[in-house]
């Protein structure tokens, strides 16, 4: 079965320090996977997908085949990138399979 | 570019009752989805319209929901009669592509609460 996992539900760093939020996913195809967030009173956006390789308000994210995993990381999180994020694995036609979300706290 | 927009923002409404939501989508757009995040778990996929043809509707929980999308602009989705468990949060998300790579332009949600 096709699924996605983030295994993280809260991420709390401080101002400064690197953040990891971990995707994991199972799919039998190519999997076309990205990353979206919900900074708190907006709406759900496309931070970054696998297929454009880009770097986006310093997040990368490598799809790694053999692990199954595409990770999220930044080197130097900004109190600005607290938000909800959420991995989530295209399945043909554009509909969207989506993680359970990490909460990200970023602290002074 | 206003974005998509939904209708209403919060409904708060009785078991049994009735409830339609709108979803405008970015205009040009002919991919228009809904999705619904209920309390705890994971945002869902509902179902996807290409214009005014529903193309995939497999995520849809039952027979008491119906989506709709006459002449291709705007959609609803009516649930009827509402039960306890379809509280949520239900959103709507456009693209101007169907292929899987293209990004999906989300609406600020409509928030379901039903008593």
């Amino acid at each position: 079965a096709q699924r996605v996992t983030q295994p993280e539900k809260l991420l709390s760093v401080f101002k400064g320090a690197p953040v990891e939020l971990k995707c994991n996913y199972s799919y039998s195809g190519s999997p076309e996977l990205f990353w979206y967030v919900q900074y708190s009173r907006q709406r759900l956006q496309l931070l970054l997908r696998h297929i454009s390789r880009e770097s986006i308000k310093g997040f990368t994210a490598d799809l790694n085949k053999g692990e199954t995993s595409f990770h999220l990381k930044k080197p130097f999180a900004q109190e600005e990138d607290s938000a909800m994020y959420y991995c989530a694995l295209s399945r043909g036609w554009g509909k969207l399979q989506f993680g359970a979300g990490t909460q990200v706290v970023v602290t002074p | 570019e206003a974005g998509v927009t939904q209708f209403p923002s919060h409904s708060v409404i009785e078991k049994g009752q009735t409830v339609t939501l709108r979803c405008d989508p970015i205009s040009g757009h002919d991919n228009l989805y809904w999705y619904r995040r209920v309390m705890g778990k994971e945002i869902k996929f509902l179902l996807h319209f290409v214009k005014e043809s529903k193309q995939d509707e497999s995520g849809m929980p039952n027979n008491r929901f119906l989506a709709e999308r006459t002449g291709g602009t705007y959609s609803t989705l009516k649930v009827q009669p509402a039960e306890l468990e379809d509280s949520g949060v239900y959103f709507c998300a456009s693209s101007q592509e169907f292929h899987s790579s293209y990004e999906q332009y989300f609406g600020p949600g409509t928030r379901l609460t039903v008593t």
